[in-house]
């Protein structure tokens, strides 16, 4: 079985940094992409990044460039989303999901990771 | 604001069908292959088309998918209170050099 399995819940304060996880499970993590979405109430699916497992290669949206860091570990088939400095308006679910083409559909998800963050 | 437009909800009553629209540009739905995802509240977002209208695995084939230029449309006929969730289109964007996902529809089974 197939499985993307995130880390779990975290709850933090503003300029706290956090690093959340996703493994592959079941599945080569070897030439995949791994997208990662955040979900806020009101807002949708919005894209974050992506990064390629093999090299790296990291493309991010926009709106998230600058904001966070992608990073991947072929030697733990992991994947990693990782704040600097948190701001309350980041407290939302984080999706990660695979594909293993540029345009193609993301086919595997993760549970998804809430993060909270408050003073 | 999304770079593929949906209407924010649609409703039918069981065993009626509805449509949901994605509207997008060149750079995205003109240039590349559509998929639609599924998300129940509380649950991670599932594929249901891929390739503007194949189905993975397990997905029933009252669901379907379309494309013409630049927009497609998700279908779901014999509708069941199981298909109430929100669903998203998504593709790939040239200019963002990102993926990109419709703003979501939310499906109501009167």
């Amino acid at each position: 079985e197939v499985l993307l399995v995130q880390s779990g819940e975290e709850v933090k304060k503003p300029g706290e940094s956090l690093k959340i996880s996703c493994q592959f499970s079941g599945y080569n993590f070897t030439d995949k992409w791994i997208g990662w979405v955040r979900l806020k109430s009101g807002r949708g699916l919005e894209w974050m990044g992506v990064i390629y497992s093999t090299d790296s290669d990291t493309r991010y949206s926009p709106s998230f460039d600058g904001q966070v860091t992608l990073s991947a570990d072929d030697s733990i088939d992991t994947a990693f989303l990782h704040w600097s400095g948190l701001r309350a308006s980041d407290s939302a679910f984080y999706y990660c999901t695979t594909t293993d083409r540029i345009g193609g559909p993301w086919t595997h998800w993760g549970q998804g990771s809430l993060v909270t963050v408050s003073s | 604001q999304s770079m593929l437009t949906q209407p924010p909800s649609v409703s039918a009553a069981p065993g009626q069908t509805v449509t949901i629209s994605c509207s997008g540009s060149g750079a995205n739905i003109g240039s590349y292959y559509v998929s639609w995802y599924q998300q129940v509240p509380g649950t991670a977002p599932k594929l249901v088309i891929y390739e503007n209208r194949r189905r993975p695995p397990g997905i029933p084939d009252r669901i379907s998918g379309s494309k013409s230029g630049t927009s497609a449309t998700l279908t779901i006929s014999g509708l069941q209170i199981v298909d109430e969730a929100d669903y998203y289109c998504g593709t790939w964007d040239t200019h963002l050099g990102n993926g990109v996902f419709g703003g979501g529809t939310s499906l109501t089974v009167l």
